[in-house]
């Protein structure tokens, strides 16, 4: 069965700091990975995407992840926090099953960033 | 500008009275689906399109509907709302049903049923 596990429900940073939301999911399939951010009152963005090419994803606004199989982990990372990425953020695996795109989404890591 | 655009993007009503949550894309995808965002349970989806006049139910469809008459429009049914249908909904679209699409999200329709 494939399922998604955001470590982390809440993480605080201080401005500057680095950033780590982690991921770990499980997958029959060759999965693609992606990460979605959702500020207050708006959908969600895409950040970055894994799909079976790099192995270090680079992303939006300094954002990377690095999918490491073996782990079954896809973590995110930013060398320095700023204040505008207080958000909540989504791991998300996808794969194709029964001619069917499937997605499943982790519960979500709410960040906070401090001055 | 590409974007998907949900209507109302809030509602308060009452037990039973039946609603419509439209959505609309103007980016010619072909895959549509819909959403509910539950405090700890991440989104979970509820109903997907592939094309015109192909729907299928998704994790949680029990007590909504969906059509799509037209490629750009994916309306969300609840014949008869109930209080556990309270949440925020999004409506969702990429290109084709490609895996490694992303998909592009409306900004959300908050619904409590009272």
């Amino acid at each position: 069965a494939q399922s998604v596990t955001q470590l982390d429900s809440h993480v605080s940073v201080s401005e500057g700091t680095p950033v780590l939301l982690r991921c770990n999911y499980s997958s029959s399939y060759s999965p693609s990975l992606f990460w979605y951010v959702q500020h207050p009152n708006k959908g969600l963005q895409l950040l970055l995407k894994y799909t079976s090419a790099a192995t270090l994803v680079k992303g939006i606004n300094g954002f990377e992840a690095e999918f490491k199989k073996s782990e079954t982990s896809f973590h995110l990372t930013k060398p320095s926090a700023h204040m505008s990425d207080a958000a909540e953020y989504f791991c998300v695996v996808s794969w194709f099953s029964g001619g069917y795109n499937k997605l499943i989404f982790g519960a979500g890591t709410r960040l906070a960033v401090h001055p | 500008e590409a974007q998907v655009t949900q209507n109302p993007r809030y509602l308060i009503t009452v037990t039973g009275k039946k609603l419509t949550v439209t959505c609309s894309q103007n980016m010619n995808h072909e895959y549509m689906s819909w959403y509910r965002q539950d405090p700890g349970l991440g989104l979970r989806q509820i109903y997907y399109s592939m094309n015109v006049e192909v729907t299928d139910k998704g994790d949680v469809p029990e007590g909504y509907k969906v059509s799509r008459k037209e490629k750009r429009n994916f309306p969300l049914i609840l014949e008869s709302p109930s209080p556990n249908q309270t949440s925020l909904y999004f409506c969702a679209s990429s290109p084709n049903r490609d895996v490694a699409q992303p998909q592009h999200f409306g900004d959300g329709t908050r619904l409590s049923i009272l």
